[in-house]
């Protein structure tokens, strides 16, 4: 356990609302990061945080902000949702800055999103 | 550009046999490999990976295999059980060029494990 929650876990909006997901985790990771699943495509990554106030675009960033202003808290803004934004959106970490030599990613239990 | 694939959508086995789940990979930089599973309605869980300095690995019922030549690899589950019915993703990740550590996922490959 990884100690990743995600808020809401479900959640109805309307076309052109602002959303915003919450990521939170316990255990002071540096590295953060936000992705979309959606059938036929697997995971994709939207985007990504190595630090506080540091974040950078994954490969399907457009229509999606971030913030990172505490170690523990990643956000996901979706700035005006469209339909195309319904979709399960999974937050993870990974431990890198730890002992651990390894590369694996822990993710959170999601978000499913539905935009009428 | 899909830089990691998994050309199965699915694939169904018979408790205690083996299965089979592929993947393969166009992106020489990739040089760590992961694989993931993923249960309705929960986020992916690791399973098992392998550096490119091995061939294979070996965890309990799972192994995975990598032909680094064919730009391939493999993972084994034996014997399956119907538990392991889940949705499988292969994973890659460049271990040189400062990326952040971030993760390419192929599409998955849905497993369903019969009694």
């Amino acid at each position: 356990d990884a100690g990743i929650t995600q808020s809401p876990r479900h959640k109805v909006t309307e076309t052109g609302t602002p959303v915003t997901l919450r990521c939170h985790q316990t255990e002071n990771h540096r590295y953060m990061y936000w992705y979309r699943q959606d059938p036929g495509h697997g995971l994709r990554l939207i985007h990504y945080s190595y630090g506080v106030k540091d974040t950078d675009k994954g490969e399907v960033s457009d229509g999606y902000s971030v913030s990172r202003s505490k170690t523990e808290d990643f956000l996901l803004t979706l700035e005006s949702a469209t339909s195309s934004q319904t979709s399960v959106y999974f937050c993870a970490i990974t431990n890198r800055d730890g002992q651990s030599s390894s590369y694996e990613q822990y993710f959170g239990p999601g978000t499913r999103l539905t935009v009428t | 550009d899909q830089q990691v694939k998994q050309n199965s959508p699915s694939l169904s086995v018979q408790e205690g046999r083996i299965s089979i789940l592929n993947c393969d990979y166009t992106n020489s930089m990739f040089d760590y490999f992961l694989w993931y599973k993923k249960y309705p309605a929960e986020g992916p869980t690791f399973l098992i990976s392998i550096s490119s300095i091995k061939d294979k690995n070996e965890d309990g019922r799972f192994t995975v295999f990598l032909n680094k030549s064919a730009k391939h690899l493999s993972l084994h589950i034996v014997p399956s059980q119907p538990g392991d019915s889940a949705v499988y993703f292969c994973a890659a990740k460049k271990l040189r060029g400062g990326s952040n550590y971030k993760l390419t996922f192929g599409k998955g490959t849905l497993l369903t494990v019969n009694p």
